[in-house]
């Protein structure tokens, strides 16, 4: 089956524009998170949403916001950017609703660069 | 807070030897979930192993295992017959019910970067 799709693969923004990443998760799972990753920090855990509703939220400012559609396909938005918004941003899809054992399965990743 | 720590940011190896990955975790809960997660140079991340806490006997896949010390909140990961295509970025994750909440909440450590060597 097809795994997680995330577009675009790569993007360059300047500071002060706005950014939309999408992410189409495997089928059947209702669970999206997404992750910002940098060399420094590392994975950081930005959101999960379940079910058209966020269940969970990592410590980001506001500017950082996600929704999740009824096909369970998800949107990132990053409003106003910033350098330090410079990162591979990665999406995972799992079935976390019901048991906590199930993998995560991981798209590419949009690398997000900001100049 | 559940926080995962993994304190080696790089080790190297030479192929077919073995190598171990370290990684501690901090958690109020009884039970949760360990994985390793492993990302190649090409970025996609897949899962390597998993262990429940619950269970004492330790994970195996093929070259890949674990030592799991629940008391210790230590979870390692061992890697046999090194091979090039190890060559990646290794994250330790812990899922558990997120702080206060009922829902599950998977946690990354910041990886490490394992470079095997022909």
């Amino acid at each position: 089956k097809a795994g997680v799709t995330q577009t675009p693969r790569y993007l360059i923004k300047t500071r002060g524009q706005q950014v939309t990443l999408s992410c189409s998760p495997i089928s059947g799972h209702r669970s999206v998170s997404w992750y910002q990753q940098t060399p420094g920090q590392g994975l950081q855990f930005l959101f999960e949403y379940f079910s058209e509703t966020q269940r969970n939220k990592g410590n980001f400012p506001g500017r950082f916001s996600g929704r999740q559609f009824s096909n369970s396909r998800s949107e990132m938005n990053v409003s106003t950017l910033e350098l330090g918004d410079s990162a591979l941003y990665l999406c995972a899809s799992s079935t976390y609703g019901t048991a906590m054992n199930t993998e995560a399965f991981f798209g590419q990743g949009t690398r997000l660069t900001v100049v | 807070a559940q926080t995962v720590t993994q304190s080696q940011p790089e080790m190297s190896v030479q192929e077919a030897e073995t190598v171990t990955l370290s990684c501690t975790y901090d958690t109020s809960e009884s039970n949760y979930y360990l994985f390793w997660y492993k990302q190649p140079p090409s970025r996609q991340m897949i899962l390597v192993i998993r262990q429940e806490a619950y269970k004492q006997q330790n994970a195996t896949e093929n070259r890949f295992s674990v030592n799991f010390q629940k008391a210790a909140k230590s979870f390692s990961l061992k890697i046999s017959d090194s091979q090039l295509g190890d060559t990646a970025m290794y994250f330790c994750a812990f899922i558990g019910r997120s702080s206060g909440g009922s829902n599950y909440k998977l946690t990354f450590g910041k990886g490490t970067l394992l470079t095997v060597n022909p």
